[in-house]
């Protein structure tokens, strides 16, 4: 089975200030890690994904994250907050790497980052 | 870039009736959807996996004879919510496997509420 855990559903940040959004992970097979944006009211926007090469992964908007095995984590960052990132962000991870199930993903619980001018 | 559509974006619905919402991949086949939903206020939960041409394998705790998946064609799988009730109403959204490459694309989600 894998999980997901996201440490704080609100995260709030000023405007040009890091953001840090904390996910660790569960896994009894070497996972395939996302990171996805819902902006209100609506679906959902992939920022990254892990697929086992390079451990720092680069996505849209200026987001990246690190996999790191020994720490079963996978943390969202940027180094410079923009009124338009705020929405709600959700770490997730697929049940079987490259599997016939591969797609069936679990989500963390999400969490809502405000950014303050 | 690809694309996943689904329809309608917002239904409301009487309690009792049943309601179809579509995911449609516009410009990529998909052998392999996914169909969630989501509460107010908590993450999305995994309902089934639809595959083209087979019956779906749905999640535990999850009603298949409530939640009606058919997955016709390559490029569309429905989700009929049967005999609908408040507790149904949620946020439904699908994603598309790309056949090529592996890939996952989420469609826009479907607002259901049940009054």
């Amino acid at each position: 089975a894998q999980s997901v855990t996201q440490l704080g559903s609100h995260v709030s940040v000023s405007e040009g200030a890091l953001v840090l959004l904390r996910c660790n992970y569960s896994s009894s097979v070497p996972p395939y890690l996302f990171w996805y944006v819902q902006y209100p009211n609506q679906g959902l926007q992939l920022l990254l994904k892990y697929t086992s090469a390079a451990t720092l992964v680069k996505g849209i908007n200026g987001f990246e994250a690190e996999f790191k095995k020994s720490e079963t984590s996978f943390h969202l960052t940027k180094p410079s907050a923009h009124m338009s990132d705020a929405a709600e962000y959700f770490c997730a991870v697929s049940h079987e790497a490259g599997g016939t199930s591969y797609g069936k993903l679990t989500f963390g619980q999400g969490t809502i980052l405000t950014v303050h001018p | 870039g690809a694309v996943v559509s689904q329809h309608p974006s917002w239904v409301i619905c009487k309690s009792g009736t049943s309601v179809k919402i579509e995911c449609r991949s516009l410009d990529f086949q998909a052998t392999t959807m996914f169909w969630y939903r989501q509460f107010p206020k908590q993450s999305l939960m995994l309902m089934a996996t639809s595959n083209e041409g087979s019956k779906a394998t749905y999640e535990q705790g999850v009603e298949k004879d409530k939640f009606l998946i058919n997955h016709a064609s390559l490029t569309l799988s429905t989700l009929t919510v049967t005999s609908a009730h408040p507790e149904d109403s949620s946020f439904y959204i699908c994603s598309a496997r790309q056949a090529a490459g592996n890939t996952i694309y989420f469609g826009e989600g479907s607002w259901l509420t049940v009054v």
